[in-house]
C-alpha cells in the first residue's frame, strides 16, 4: 500500500470554477500535511500546510484535513488558467520523513 | 536570499561514470533531503540528514551516497551511474523536519 495516494487526473475545470483535489494517506501517526504546486520543469512550491483537523483557508485556497478518515483535500476557488499545474500532496510521518503522492494534473480552461 | 542552491542544473553522464550533485542552503536548517522525481511521478526520498554528521536512508538509497560535514552542505554522490538513475534530483531543507520544506531548482541528470 502506498503511503500517499492521489488521483492522477488529469482534472479539467473551467475558469472561475472550484477545483477539488484529494489525497489519502496510510500512516495514522502522520502529523503534518502539505500541498505543493509544481509547474512543468520547475521545483515544487508550497501552497498550503495543515496540522489540525478541519479547514484552513488562505486566499482562494482551502485545505481540509480529516485524520479519522486519513484524508486531506485542497479546494481552489475561482480557478485561473495560472493554476494549471501538477499538485503534490505530501505527508510528514513521525520519523522526520516526508512522503509525496504522484500528483494530480490540473488544467483550468479559459 | 539564496535559499537552497543546487549545482549543476543539467548533466549528461555515461554509464559507469560517477559524479556529485551539490546542495547548499543558507537558512541554517538542520534537516536536509535528497529526492528524485521520475517523469509523471511524485518525489521519492533518497537520503536525508537531521544535522551535521548524521544521515539516514530514505525509500530509494541504492546507488547513492551522501555526507553532511557542515550544516550548509549536503552533497549526493552517484557511483557507477546507471540508466535507471536518469531523473530530476531535488534537494530540500527544513527547519525542524516537521514543517515546510524549501526546495532547490533541481538537477536534471541523464545517463546514456
Amino acid at each position: 500500500q502506498k503511503e500517499v495516494e492521489q488521483n492522477s487526473g488529469p482534472l479539467s475545470v473551467p475558469e472561475g470554477a472550484i477545483a477539488s483535489l484529494n489525497c489519502t494517506y496510510s500512516d495514522r501517526g502522520s502529523q503534518s500535511f502539505f500541498w505543493y504546486r509544481q509547474y512543468s520543469g520547475k521545483s515544487p512550491e508550497l501552497i498550503m500546510f495543515i496540522y489540525s483537523n478541519g479547514d484552513k483557508e488562505d486566499g482562494r485556497f482551502t485545505a481540509q484535513l480529516n485524520k479519522a478518515s486519513q484524508y486531506v483535500s485542497l479546494l481552489i476557488r475561482d480557478s485561473q488558467p495560472s493554476d494549471s499545474a501538477t499538485y503534490l500532496c505530501a505527508v510528514n510521518n513521525s520519523g522526520n520523513q516526508f512522503y509525496f503522492g504522484t500528483g494530480t494534473s490540473l488544467t483550468v480552461i479559459p | 536570499n539564496a535559499g537552497v542552491t543546487q549545482t549543476p542544473k543539467f548533466r549528461i553522464l555515461k554509464i559507469g561514470q560517477s559524479m556529485t550533485l551539490q546542495c547548499t542552503q543558507d537558512m541554517n536548517h538542520n534537516y536536509m533531503y535528497w529526492y528524485r522525481q521520475d517523469p509523471g511521478m511524485g518525489l521519492k526520498l533518497i537520503y536525508y540528514s537531521v544535522g551535521a554528521g548524521i544521515t539516514d536512508k530514505g525509500e530509494v538509497p541504492n546507488g547513492y551516497n551522501v555526507s553532511r560535514s557542515t550544516t550548509e552542505d549536503f552533497p549526493l554522490r552517484l557511483e557507477l551511474a546507471a540508466p535507471s538513475q536518469t531523473s530530476v534530483y531535488f534537494c530540500a531543507s527544513s527547519y525542524d523536519g516537521y514543517r515546510t520544506q524549501h526546495f532547490g531548482d533541481g538537477t536534471r541528470l541523464s545517463i546514456l
